[in-house]
Formats: structure tokens, C-alpha cells, sequence
């Protein structure tokens, strides 16, 4: 079984920046595609980024720049580094499995946690 | 970006109902589409993808059609556990992206 535990996430100030973690159990963050997905408060997700074949990623194009996705193979983590952070990154962010077939669809989800930017 | 728009975004319905949710993408992604459905202050749950494949553990009153553009996900009878809000998600090129959400409510 899957299991995948976010943690990192808070309060911080605009301008600030957090980095999220996600422990994968039951599967290899390095031998799969891993996400990131955020859900601002009261609305719908938003996909951030990939990770896959050991180092290849994309990400949202608003984002790109300021948020770095990588994974420590040997913690079998995945992490999130969020720099300038802006009130409008204010959401639940929540790691997913992907899993390549017809596409690469999310299969397994950690609970999220959340990110608060504010004054 | 391929956006993608669902309809309606709110729909009351009741328990027995059956309930379907358009999703439609601004350009061909084939068959790359997969749904999720959400509880409050729960993490998405895969229901379908490659469009029409139920996901593993998956009651079969849920079912997923089309292609291209244009899609819809089914619940035959919809049950009190149903009432959640459902996403649909392109999965044919990057920037991934998902539509915004049908809330099924009573």
C-alpha cells in the first residue's frame, strides 16, 4: 500500500519562503512521476509540478521560478522549495503519485497541508 | 495550456438520480482524461482515467465516456456517499491542468 505524509507547511510572511516535504511509503519516489497539486481555499486544484525519470521536470507556468520540485532518494522524499512567496500561494498543497499509462493520472494522494501567506 | 471547462459547476440533485458531468477541453487531448472525485476536507480520489476505465475499487454506478474534446463522467444512481465535488484532469501535455469542479449537492 501507498502511503504519502506531507508535512512543512504554516504561516509565513509575503516574500518568505517554505519548503514542503512528502514521505512516500509503498513506492519509490524515484521510480515514478510525483506531483505537487495546491487547492486555494474554497476552490478548485491546481496541478504545480513533476518530477520523473530521475530528474526531468515541468511546472505550472506562473510558478516556474520561484518553486523548485525535487526528491532525496535515499529519504524517499519528495520536497517543494517555495521561494517569494506571494498571498496568492495561500492553499493546501498535496503530493500525488502518477502513474504513467493513458497519460499519467494521480493514483495515490497524501492528506495536503497547508500553506498560509500572509501579513 | 489546454483548459478545461466543466458543467454545470453546482447541481442539486437527490438520492437514486442519475447525474451527469460535462467536461470540455479547449483543444483534442484523445483519450487523456482522467476524474476525481473530492469530500470536504478530503484529498482527490481517483475515479477514472483513460476516460472510460474505472479506477480499481470503483463502485460501477460511476462511468466515464468520450473523446477529444468533449466528455462526460456518469453516476447511474447517485448514492448519499456521491455528494462530493468532481474534477476532471487533461493528462495529454504539461502544463497539467484541471477543470473547475461540479459540486453535487442535495
Amino acid at each position: 500500500e501507498v502511503h504519502l505524509v506531507e508535512s512543512g507547511g504554516g504561516l509565513i510572511q509575503p516574500g518568505g519562503s517554505l519548503r514542503l516535504s512528502c514521505a512516500a511509503s509503498g513506492s519509490s519516489v524515484s521510480e515514478t512521476y510525483m506531483n505537487w497539486v495546491r487547492q486555494a481555499p474554497g476552490k478548485g486544484l491546481e496541478w504545480v509540478a513533476i518530477i520523473y525519470g530521475g530528474g526531468t521536470t515541468h511546472y505550472a507556468g506562473s510558478l516556474k521560478g520561484r518553486f523548485t520540485i525535487y526528491t532525496d532518494n535515499s529519504k524517499n522524499t519528495l520536497y517543494l522549495q517555495m521561494n517569494s512567496l506571494r498571498v496568492e500561494d495561500t492553499a493546501i498543497y498535496y503530493c500525488a503519485r502518477g502513474r504513467p499509462g493513458i497519460g499519467v493520472d494521480f493514483d495515490y494522494w497524501g492528506q495536503g497541508t497547508l500553506v498560509t501567506v500572509s501579513s | 495550456d489546454i483548459q478545461l471547462t466543466q458543467s454545470p459547476s453546482f447541481l442539486s440533485a437527490s438520492v437514486g438520480d442519475r447525474v451527469t458531468v460535462t467536461c470540455r477541453a479547449s483543444q483534442d487531448i484523445s483519450s487523456h482524461l482522467a476524474w476525481y472525485q473530492q469530500k470536504p476536507g478530503k484529498a482527490p480520489k481517483l475515479l477514472i482515467y483513460g476516460a472510460s476505465t474505472l479506477q480499481s475499487g470503483v463502485p460501477s454506478r460511476f462511468s466515464g465516456s468520450g473523446s477529444g474534446t468533449e466528455f462526460t463522467l456518469t453516476i447511474s444512481s447517485l448514492q448519499p456517499e456521491d455528494f462530493a465535488t468532481y474534477h476532471c484532469q487533461q493528462l495529454k501535455s504539461y502544463p497539467l491542468t484541471f477543470g473547475g469542479g461540479t459540486k453535487v449537492e442535495i
